[in-house]
């Protein structure tokens, strides 16, 4: 069975920083990856997604992520954060073939000033 | 025009009763799920219907009981509520496999 695993539960990082959240799914054959932020009190949003082709995938807000699959990893980073990034991330993979999702444990970023 | 939506948004209740919290989205997308994130926000899958039938059923408690009287609705019933059942739900919904889910805003339901 696919597996996340999110490396960091947090990662407290100052405005206009860089910033990379950590992300490792285990190996198969075909995988889809993606990235889903949460605002305080709300729903998941996509922020981007891998499903073949270009290893470094643009998302939305800024943000961008590189699929390693020698080292089955799926990294998202942004150069200069924002207080406004300040959230919880999740890293899912695509699991069988009823496009179920397994999410990791999520990495709550904290920007501050 | 939200595209899934969820009500209630928030539903506290007592041990033992009976709830439902139903969900429906506007995207003509044929697939449907519902998610529970614990305290601890982990989010995991516990149902999937694709056009009105369930196609992923994890081990969940037979007390829990999905419905979809049509592709744009799925709605979950749960009997005697327990005090573990306190947690966000989501529903979501995606067009095709591989295809990004999209999530509704959440019911979180508190049981006392």
């Amino acid at each position: 069975a696919q597996s996340v695993t999110q490396l960091d539960s947090q990662v407290p990082v100052f405005e206009e920083a860089p910033v990379e959240l950590r992300c490792n799914y285990s190996s198969s054959v075909s995988v889809y990856l993606f990235w889903y932020v949460q605002y305080p009190n709300q729903g998941l949003q996509l922020l981007l997604k891998y499903l073949s082709g270009s290893t470094l995938v643009k998302g939305i807000n800024g943000f961008e992520a590189e699929f390693n699959k020698s080292q089955t990893s799926f990294h998202l980073r942004k150069p200069s954060v924002h207080i406004s990034d300040t959230a919880e991330y999740f890293c899912a993979v695509i699991s069988g073939g009823y496009n179920k999702l397994i999410f990791g444990a999520g990495t709550r970023l904290a920007v501050h000033p | 025009d939200t595209a899934v939506s969820q009500t209630p948004k928030y539903l506290v209740t007592q041990m033992g009763n009976d709830k439902s919290i139903k969900c429906e989205q506007n995207l003509g997308h044929d697939t449907m799920y519902w998610y529970k994130q614990d305290s601890k926000k982990f989010l995991k899958i516990m149902f999937s219907y694709n056009n009105k039938e369930l196609i992923i059923n994890e081990t969940v408690p037979n007390r829990f009981s999905p419905k979809s009287p049509d592709k744009a609705h799925l709605n979950l019933h749960i009997n005697s509520l327990e005090l573990g059942d306190s947690a966000v739900y989501f529903c979501a919904s995606s067009p095709v496999k591989g295809n990004e889910q999209f999530f509704g805003p959440g019911t979180r339901l508190t049981v006392l």
